[in-house]
């Protein structure tokens, strides 16, 4: 079975601060791995996704995140976060054979002016 | 390409009453998904079809829920009898595989229970 844990419920960081979200999965094959943003009211929205080559990838506004194996880790980071960055962050490990696709319990990010 | 469409965008019902979602997946796609998402929580997998058969329906409480994907193309999801804590937003996703890429979510169906 597969499963995802964001470990942070809540995080406060000030305007221009950079910040880490954190997210940690387990799966028996192999995997690929999304975060999504949720802005109040609206739906999800795909910031990245790790399928296979560089363990680095970049989303948008201005995100990246990187796949850690060894750690089974994809901790989504910002250098520096604006305050139209506050929302809550899924993520999601999705697995090859049977397509499955879990979701994480969210992060709510909060950016304090 | 046409995204994943659901309808209704909205619903409100009352406790004991009867609701049913549909969601028409992207074309190709062989697998959808219906998800629940429960104010402050994450999206959690009601049923999983692979064409029209189910690969995981593990949390689909089915003495309420039932979905059919007749034909294997698109979907319906129902409630009945509704609770109070059906209350949620409704998700739809299709995959056409996951290593292209190709996971999209609808716009969802909010439901409320009064």
């Amino acid at each position: 079975a597969q499963s995802v844990t964001q470990l942070d419920s809540q995080v406060p960081v000030f305007e221009e601060a950079p910040v880490e979200l954190r997210c940690n999965y387990s799966s028996s094959v192999s995997v690929y791995l999304f975060w999504y943003v949720q802005y109040p009211n609206q739906g999800l929205q795909l910031l990245l996704k790790y399928l296979s080559g560089s363990t680095l990838v970049k989303g948008i506004n201005g995100f990246e995140a990187e796949f850690n194996k060894s750690q089974t880790s994809f901790h989504l980071r910002k250098p520096s976060v604006h305050i139209s960055d506050t929302a809550e962050y899924f993520c999601a490990v999705g697995s090859g054979g049977y397509q499955k696709v879990t979701f994480g319990t969210g992060t709510k990010l909060q950016v304090i002016p | 390409e046409a995204g994943v469409a659901q309808s209704p965008r909205y619903k409100i019902i009352e406790k004991r009453q009867s609701v049913a979602f549909w969601c028409n997946p992207i074309s190709g796609h062989a697998t959808l998904y219906w998800y629940q998402q429960i104010l402050g929580q994450g999206p959690k997998l009601l049923i999983q079809f692979q064409n029209n058969g189910v690969v995981d329906d593990s949390q689909l409480p089915k003495d309420r829920f039932s979905a059919e994907r007749l034909k294997g193309v698109d979907s319906t999801l129902k409630i009945q009898p509704a609770k109070l804590e059906d209350s949620a937003v409704y998700l739809c996703a299709s995959s056409l595989d996951l290593a292209s890429g190709g996971y999209t979510f609808g716009s969802g169906t909010r439901l409320t229970v009064v």
